[in-house]
Formats: C-alpha cells, sequence, structure tokens
C-alpha cells in the first residue's frame, strides 16, 4: 500500500521557537497533502489543504502565519509552526492523496508529537 | 459531505467477528462510504472503500444497504491488535479532504 513518511516523530520545544515538519510520500506521488491536528481524546481536525506548487488553503480558525505550510514538490510537504506556544503542543498528522486511483484515497503519515515547554 | 453517525464504543471478543454499524442517511447517489481506523498514538490506516456494492479485502468486509443510508464494517476474525478507534466517513467529491467524526472505539478482549 501507499505509505507516508513524517519527521521527526516527536519533538520537545521552548516556547518562542519554530519547528518543521517534514511529510513524505514514499512510493506515489500526491499533487495534494493535507495536515490534520489532534488533541488528546479528539477527533482528528483538518488545518489546511496543500496543493503542490501553489499556496495552501487553511481551514477557518487556522492562522496561516502561525502555521506555515510548503509543498514544493509531488512527494514533500513540510508544516512550520512558527513562535510555538504551549498551546500548540498537539500530535499534528500529514495525509496524502493518491492521485492515480479513481476514488483518490487519502493515506496518513505517523504523526508527530509536538510538546511546547 | 454527509453526516455519519456511529456508536462511541463497543467491545468484541478475540477470535470473533467484529461488526461496526454507521448510519448515514442522508447520503447522496455520489458519495462513497469510507472506513478508517486510528490505533493508540498513531496515523489512521485506511481499511476498506465503497460505493454500491459490498466490498472486501484482506482486512475487511463493507457491507453497504441497498438504499445506501447505513453500511457495516465487518472484521471477520478480531485481534487484540484490531483495538483502535474506527471511523466511517462520507466524501461527496474525491476531491474534498476526509472530515473525521469521533469515531467507535473497539476494544478487542481476550
Amino acid at each position: 500500500g501507499a505509505v507516508v513518511s513524517q519527521h521527526p516523530s516527536r519533538v520537545i520545544c521552548k516556547s518562542g521557537t519554530s519547528v518543521k515538519i517534514e511529510c513524505r510520500s514514499l512510493d506515489f506521488q500526491a499533487t495534494t497533502m493535507f495536515w490534520y491536528r489532534q488533541f488528546p481524546k479528539q477527533s482528528l481536525m483538518l488545518m489546511a489543504t496543500s496543493n503542490e506548487g501553489s499556496k495552501a488553503t487553511y481551514e477557518q480558525g487556522v492562522e496561516k502565519d502561525k502555521f506555515l505550510i510548503n509543498h514544493a514538490s509531488l512527494t514533500l510537504s513540510t508544516l512550520t509552526v512558527t513562535s510555538a506556544h504551549p498551546e500548540d503542543s498537539s500530535f499534528y498528522i500529514c495525509s496524502a492523496r493518491a492521485t492515480k486511483t479513481s476514488t483518490e484515497t487519502q493515506y496518513f503519515g505517523p504523526g508527530t508529537r509536538l510538546l511546547v515547554l | 459531505d454527509a453526516k455519519t453517525t456511529q456508536p462511541p464504543s463497543m467491545d468484541c471478543a478475540e477470535g470473533r467477528a467484529a461488526n461496526l454499524p454507521c448510519n448515514h442517511s442522508t447520503i447522496s447517489g455520489n458519495e462513497y462510504v469510507y472506513w478508517y481506523r486510528q490505533i493508540h498514538s498513531q496515523g489512521p490506516q485506511y481499511i476498506i472503500h465503497g460505493l454500491k456494492n459490498n466490498e472486501t479485502n484482506e482486512m475487511a468486509s463493507l457491507i453497504i444497504t441497498e438504499d445506501r443510508k447505513s453500511s457495516t464494517l465487518i472484521l471477520p476474525h478480531a485481534t487484540l491488535r484490531d483495538t483502535a478507534v474506527y471511523y466511517c466517513i462520507v466524501r461527496w467529491l474525491a476531491s474534498t479532504p476526509l472530515v473525521f467524526g469521533k469515531g467507535t472505539r473497539l476494544s478487542v478482549i481476550a
């Protein structure tokens, strides 16, 4: 099946610093990638949709200047949490859509756990 | 996208079939039914999807009622590793992202 990787799997940072999370589709090309966030005991919440070579589309309530998304190639998207604060601590999960299938199934990465101190 | 309703939790004995229901009474004709699961502290895992016909793969079977207003995911022989939150998602357009509800927490008991 399609494989999506994320790096790092876990990161701890100080308040005010920036953190970059990478998402890669390993065995397929993905023109569209998605970023989700999940707080403890809650479901996944869509943050933004990223299309290769164009600006990301953010969901309502998600600050685009705080969560910078870059999708420079068909296999790589990055999420940068700028000036991180403790309330940004969460589980961040990326997803890539396989474009060669008729129903365009989304495949998910293993997630990145961010802890801001 | 149509809304789905799932029971918050279910238990299943190890080795038995796990039948997870999903109600999607407002589904429209071109909406697919997708099932994903999330094991603790991992990303969601794709299980199966269908439009009208029943589907089966190496992981599970998907039974969709004739009126398409509900479906059932069947794990034929549940193991402890199947303990997870299972999400039933209905998606209208293939281009729209998956939106997750609360899902069903399945606990497989030895």
